[in-house]
């Protein structure tokens, strides 16, 4: 029982340098999302998809791209990484837009030096 | 938009009550969702909340009310390991943006001894 599984989980990069984070999960589940999350900040949506080949803007998408080919993939990019940047990254998926229930994964956390 | 409000911090001892308040305001409103999360690990799903009213889980309960916008998690015969960070979340139904959850900025619990 994988459920999501995000890679890398450490990573450090240099301002500028790109890089893709991958969310895989293995549920079946139609809906994917990346957050960021910051100390005191919360959970901060960045980009979502409802369905394979599909993909929305979050409330911060800025600097970050995403690609939904295959429905149980989710890919994260960073064209130039930014300090700012620097946070951990949480995948997570759910079965529906009518569910409460997501799944995360274990975090990715990036420093942008 | 969307706004959360929870309290940053609660402390209590082992074995008393705690309840972490949780009040929003969305454009669109499906239901109150309930996330823990232990030393910035992977955020966990412990309640959902569509209709006004008490859900009880275990020593862990959830309520809800539309029409104060307001909701808590309440934990019961408290525990060490119930030292985490709780979050709520809402989930938005407008069109546009169908499918985002908004997460609050979470609550740090502390349980001594």
């Amino acid at each position: 029982n994988a459920g999501v599984t995000q890679t890398p989980k450490f990573r450090v990069l240099k301002t500028g340098q790109s890089m893709t984070l991958l969310c895989a999960q293995d549920m079946n589940h139609e809906y994917m999302y990346w957050y960021r999350q910051d100390p005191g900040m919360g959970l901060r949506l960045i980009h979502y998809s409802v369905g394979e080949g599909t993909t929305a803007k979050g409330e911060v998408p800025d600097g970050y791209n995403v690609s939904r080919l295959k429905k149980q993939n989710f890919l994260l990019g960073l064209e130039s990484a930014a300090p700012s940047q620097t946070s951990v990254y949480f995948c997570a998926s759910s079965f529906s837009r009518n569910t409460g229930e997501l799944f995360f994964g274990e975090g990715s956390r990036l420093t942008v030096l | 938009g969307q706004s959360l409000e929870q309290p940053s911090e609660v402390t209590a001892v082992e074995g008393a009550i705690v309840q972490i308040n949780c009040t929003y305001q969305t454009s669109g409103f499906y239901g109150l969702s309930w996330y823990q999360q232990h030393d910035g690990g992977a955020p966990t799903f412990l309640s959902y909340n569509a209709l006004d009213g008490l859900e009880e889980t275990g020593r862990f309960s959830s309520f809800l009310s539309r029409s104060d916008s307001y909701g808590y998690l309440l934990l019961q015969e408290l525990q060490m390991k119930d030292s985490a960070s709780y979050f709520c979340a809402v989930r938005d139904t407008r069109g546009s943006t169908l499918g985002r959850l908004y997460f609050g900025r979470g609550t740090q619990l502390t349980v001594w001894p």
